[in-house]
């Protein structure tokens, strides 16, 4: 199947700092990309949809000055948590959807985030 | 609103066979996909049905009835490693997932 890395797989931070995450497809140019944040026990919840050379597309109540999304290139896509709090510690997680991949998203590994 | 339910939990010994059962509330529905997720790590995709009927995977079929916004995934031999959440995910517009509630699979020898 398709490859796609996030790094970094965690972070450890203070509270009120920015953290980015990047999420890379390896193997295949990835279109649309999408970023997803998982609680503990909890399902995955889509926070926006990210298209390369366009704004990114953000689902109802998430914060799209909190949570900036920049998908630079077919291959790139960022997300990064501006001035993180306690709260917004989660497992974040990124597929990418591109061209000869239409039949699945193929997921990053995740990155773990806590916000201390 | 968009949902999709799962049984929050279910559990089974080796060698049996288990049903997931999903059922689905969605606007501009396209299919329904199956996710594996083991404890700490990445989504990894099972299935898709974008038809109604049973999709047959090696250990793994799902199905889908439009009609009845149902689907199910059947899981047959059970082995230790298949304990795991297990996610329905409805495909949207833009290629949008919407994941179900989760379902955590508990296989004991």
């Amino acid at each position: 199947g398709a490859v796609v890395s996030q790094h970094p797989s965690w972070v450890i931070c203070k509270s009120g700092t920015s953290v980015k995450i990047e999420c890379r497809s390896l193997d295949f140019q990835a279109t649309t990309m999408f970023w997803y944040r998982q609680f503990p026990k909890q399902s995955l919840m889509l926070m926006a949809t990210s298209n390369e050379g366009s704004k990114a597309t953000y689902e109802q109540g998430v914060e799209k000055d909190k949570f900036l999304i920049n998908h630079a290139s077919l291959t790139l896509s960022t997300l990064t948590v501006t001035s993180a709090h306690p709260e917004d510690s989660s497992f974040y997680i990124c597929s990418a959807f591109g061209q000869g991949r239409e039949e699945t998203q193929y997921f990053g590994p995740g990155t773990r985030l806590l916000v201390l | 609103g968009q949902s999709l339910e799962q049984p929050s939990e279910v559990t089974a010994v080796e060698g049996a066979i288990v049903q997931i059962n999903c059922t689905y509330q969605t606007s501009g529905f396209y299919g329904l996909s199956w996710y594996q997720q083991h404890d700490g790590g990445a989504p990894t995709f099972l299935s898709y049905n974008a038809l109604d009927g049973l999709e047959e995977t090696g250990r793994f079929s799902s199905f889908l009835s439009r009609s009845d916004s149902y689907g199910y995934l059947l899981l047959q031999e059970l082995q230790m490693k298949d304990s795991a959440s297990y996610f329905c995910a409805a495909l949207g517009a833009t290629n949008k997932l919407i994941f179900g509630t989760g379902t955590l699979l508990a296989v004991q020898p």
